[in-house]
């Protein structure tokens, strides 16, 4: 079975520094994807960044990067400079084949950040 | 507009009564996902379609809920006889294609928040 653990529920930021959102999985698949979402109040969930299991580079967008270390099963979330507006809440997911041609995502329970002036 | 989009956003019930979840992928994206998301069981996977077929109903709670999807885009959720334990918001997501070896991000609704009382 597929697992997600994100251990920090909650976290405060100082504006303008990095912040690292931690996220461990467990799969037997040799094959998955690993992903960042951010979902604000409003309750939209937002597509932030995406490492596949077999990428060499850790992933990055803009502000955004990943830091994957396979061995350890653990897929941070990385943002530096953090702004007002990256307060939410931060999901990590894993997508793998159920085995009936799915690839839904399993998530773990989420990281409330907030970012402070 | 471009994105999922899903109604109503808001629906609030009596308990024993049914209702039915709308889901407007993106055009031309062939699969689709329903996830739950409660506050004590976080984001769960519901069912899965890819066209009209749901080849993954493995996470559906019980035999109240029920889906179908249509011309391989709108999708309709059905809860029979709702429970209290029912409430929750309901998130629908898109992607291009079920493929699950690369990049192949899942774009999400912004959600039915049910009420049942």
């Amino acid at each position: 079975a597929q697992k997600i653990t994100q251990t920090q529920p909650g976290m405060f930021m100082q504006e303008k520094e990095a912040v690292t959102l931690d996220c461990t999985y467990d799969t037997s698949d040799p094959s998955y994807g690993l992903f960042w979402y951010k979902q604000p109040s409003s309750g939209e969930m937002i597509f932030l960044i995406y490492q596949g299991s077999y990428d060499q580079q850790n992933a990055t967008e803009g502000r955004y990067s990943l830091n994957f270390q396979k061995a350890r099963k653990s897929a941070n979330l990385v943002i530096s400079a953090s702004q007002l507006g990256d307060s939410a809440m931060y999901f990590c997911a894993m997508r793998t084949n159920s085995g009936a041609g799915s690839y839904q995502l399993t998530f773990g329970k989420g990281t409330k950040l907030s970012v402070i002036p | 507009g471009a994105g999922v989009s899903q109604s109503p956003s808001n629906k609030v019930t009596e308990k024993g009564k049914d209702v039915e979840l709308r889901c407007d992928p993106i055009s031309g994206h062939t699969a689709l996902y329903w996830y739950r998301q409660s506050l004590g069981q976080g984001l769960e996977f519901l069912i899965y379609f890819q066209g009209n077929s749901a080849p993954d109903k493995s996470g559906l709670p019980s035999d109240r809920f029920s889906a179908e999807r249509t011309g391989g885009s709108v999708s309709t959720l059905t809860i029979q006889r709702t429970q209290q334990e029912d409430s929750a918001v309901y998130l629908c997501a898109s992607s291009l294609t079920s493929a699950g070896f690369s990049y192949n991000e899942q774009f999400f609704g912004p959600g039915t928040r049910l009420t049942v009382l």
